[in-house]
Parts: structure tokens; sequence; C-alpha cells
């Protein structure tokens, strides 16, 4: 049973460029949330999504950042126009239900923007 | 606002000794409460969970500690090995809040041989 699948694990962007991050859930999960973790910090919340609604965007920047888990297909996680200090890794959760399930990491993709 | 917080920022410690690794979190509304273990260049993986009706939990080498009244928590690793050595984070989950996950900063365990 394959864990969750994120890719690419290491991309690199200019300054204004758009960065697409992907995350496959686990088999049997249909809530995934994304996590961004700056350098020598803990992991923050960025967004809950089911598939085809965003149950949560609390934790996202209202500007440049979107997110979609479509009804087929991975997740997306969009940055428009990277700046450097979007430079993080992020990390990708899958539950198979909500509110106190497990949540699964995925490995990360780690972004730099040059 | 609410936050998860932890004591100690590193914590060495002798292969085959415990280990012990504190957090502090300061939302009541939590009811549920994970570790993970991040290795360098990987992401968070599962360690062990417990929910607040409940105030120890044990798996394989760890127990979890939940004391309520003072909101802490902790993790205990018995005979702690070179694998063990990563940062640890724990993470609350609001019952308010959906299913976000709130993390402290992280303790990084270092083993020495």
């Amino acid at each position: 049973n394959a864990g969750v699948m994120q890719n690419p694990r290491h991309l690199v962007r200019r300054r204004g460029q758009e960065a697409r991050l992907r995350c496959s859930p686990m088999k049997g999960h249909s809530h995934v949330y994304w996590y961004r973790q700056l350098p020598e910090e803990g992991l923050k919340f960025m967004v809950y999504l089911q598939k085809e609604n965003i149950i949560d965007e609390s934790g996202m920047p209202k500007e440049r950042f979107s997110a979609e888990f479509p009804k087929e297909g991975p997740s997306i996680l969009r940055i428009q126009q990277v700046v450097r200090g979007d430079s993080a890794a992020y990390f990708c959760a899958s539950s198979r239900l909500t509110i106190t399930d497990t949540q699964y990491f995925g490995p990360g993709t780690r972004l730099t923007v040059l | 606002g609410e936050s998860v917080g932890l004591h100690l920022p590193t914590l060495s410690v002798q292969e085959g000794d415990n280990s012990i690794i504190n957090c502090a979190y300061s939302n009541s509304a939590s009811d549920y409460f994970i570790w993970y273990k991040q290795e360098s260049g990987k992401g968070p993986q599962f360690i062990i969970d417990i929910r607040s009706n409940m105030d120890k939990r044990q798996g394989q080498r760890v127990t979890v500690l939940l004391n309520k009244t003072v909101k802490h928590l902790s993790l205990q690793i018995a005979a702690t090995q070179p694998g063990d050595s990563a940062v640890y984070f724990c993470a609350e989950n609001p019952y308010n809040q959906g299913g976000k996950l709130i993390f402290g900063q992280g303790t990084e365990l270092s083993v020495k041989p």
C-alpha cells in the first residue's frame, strides 16, 4: 500500500514564475492537507481539502496561492509569481476521515526560488 | 492564540538510555495529540497518538503521557538507538478547528553511540 506521494521532490523556480506541487493521497483517503515548513521551524497548516471542495484555507496566503483536489487526479498546490520568501518545504498529508483521524505525510516538495 | 511549544530545542542522550521529550500546549479545545518523527530531508513520520480521554498510551518502545491539567504532553523512548536520531514534533488537533494540526517547533534528538 503506497503512502502519500508528492512530486516533484525538488523544484527550482525563478522569481515571478509559477510553482505547481502535486500530492496523491494514500489509497482510501479522501482528505488532504497542505503544510509549509520553513528551515528550522515546525510545520504550519495551509489548507484542507476534500474531493472538489476546499474545507479550510485559513492558513493559506490570500494572494498568489491556490489549491485544488479534483474528482480525478492529485491535489495541486499552486503558487503564482513566486518570491524568495516562498522557498520552503511543502508537505501534503492525507487522512481517511477527519477530526482526530491520523494524518500521514508525504516526503515533501522542496521549493527553491532563485 | 493557540500554540504548541517544546521545552528544549535539543536533546542529547547515550545509546541505550531512555529519552523524554516534552511538549506544552495551550488550546483547551485540543482533544487529539500526535507525535511525529522527522529525519533530515524526509516528511514527518507518525509515531504515536493519544486522545484526551486517556492519560497514557504505549507503543513499541514509545510511551506518550498526557496531563490535561497542566496542558503537557511527553514522549518517552525506551532504550534509545542511533536510528532514533531525528527531530520530534508534537501536534495538536483542536476539535473546533476542523482537521488541521498545530505543530510545535520540534526537539532535535541526538543519540551518541
